[in-house]
């Protein structure tokens, strides 16, 4: 079976541009969870959906990112503009029941 | 609220003795679950295993065991006669039976060395 499929893997780009993270759940899971990962913030969940619909956002740092899940196999996460600060890793997870599956993440690093 | 703490940062063994990591938790919910999930140097989070607050009983999968004790609110991961391929972060995390979050732990750093 598929995991949770997520690209880039890598993305470089410069402060000020926009930035979009894509994400493929399991088929079936109908849970979708944003996280973003620093070494000095640990583990964030940025915003959740439940059938395509926004649940919680209330992790989400700042306007300057939005997340949408047009359907129940895609989400982007969108970040525009881009800041230094916003380098870091993000992960996409999907859930059925209780335990979350993550992607392999996207690593982000804005210059 | 819910917490999870992972006292132990960093632990550094030699390959064949037992570790054990500690996950102690908090949370007012009576129903509520328990995951370990492993992060190896390649970066991806992997799920180990999920326990639910009524069944304490401990489970062993191979080399991995896990001691769930409610009167402690611990939740310990042990790994017997560790491997180089056990290196890794380990994550203990909480989620309660009404929420959708889960509350991670800061993690533990395990370092097997030759």
């Amino acid at each position: 079976d598929a995991g949770v499929i997520q690209s880039p893997r890598h993305e470089v780009t410069e402060m000020g541009q926009e930035v979009t993270l894509r994400c493929k759940p399991i088929s079936g899971h109908d849970y979708l969870f944003w996280y973003r990962q620093t070494m000095m913030r640990g583990l964030e969940l940025l915003i959740y959906f439940n059938n395509n619909v926004p649940i919680d956002d209330s992790g989400m740092p700042e306007d300057r990112f939005s997340a949408k899940m047009p359907n129940a196999s895609f989400s982007t996460l969108k970040i525009q503009p881009s800041e230094p600060r916003d380098s870091a890793v993000y992960f996409c997870a999907s859930r059925a029941t209780y335990e979350q599956y993550f992607g392999p993440g996207t690593r982000l690093t804005v210059t | 609220a819910q917490k999870v703490t992972q006292a132990q940062t960093e632990i550094s063994v030699v390959e064949k003795e037992d570790v054990t990591l500690d996950c102690v938790y908090e949370t007012r919910d009576t129903t509520y679950y328990l995951f370990w999930y492993k992060q190896p140097p390649s970066g991806e989070l992997v799920f180990l295993i999920r326990r639910n607050s009524f069944d304490e009983q401990n489970e062993i999968s191979g080399r991995y065991s896990w001691n769930f004790q409610k009167s402690t609110s611990s939740f310990n991961f042990t790994i017997t006669a560790s491997q180089v391929v056990d290196s890794a972060v380990y994550f203990c995390a909480l989620k309660t039976g009404g929420g959708n979050k889960l509350t991670f732990g800061t993690g533990t750093q395990l370092k097997v060395e030759l």
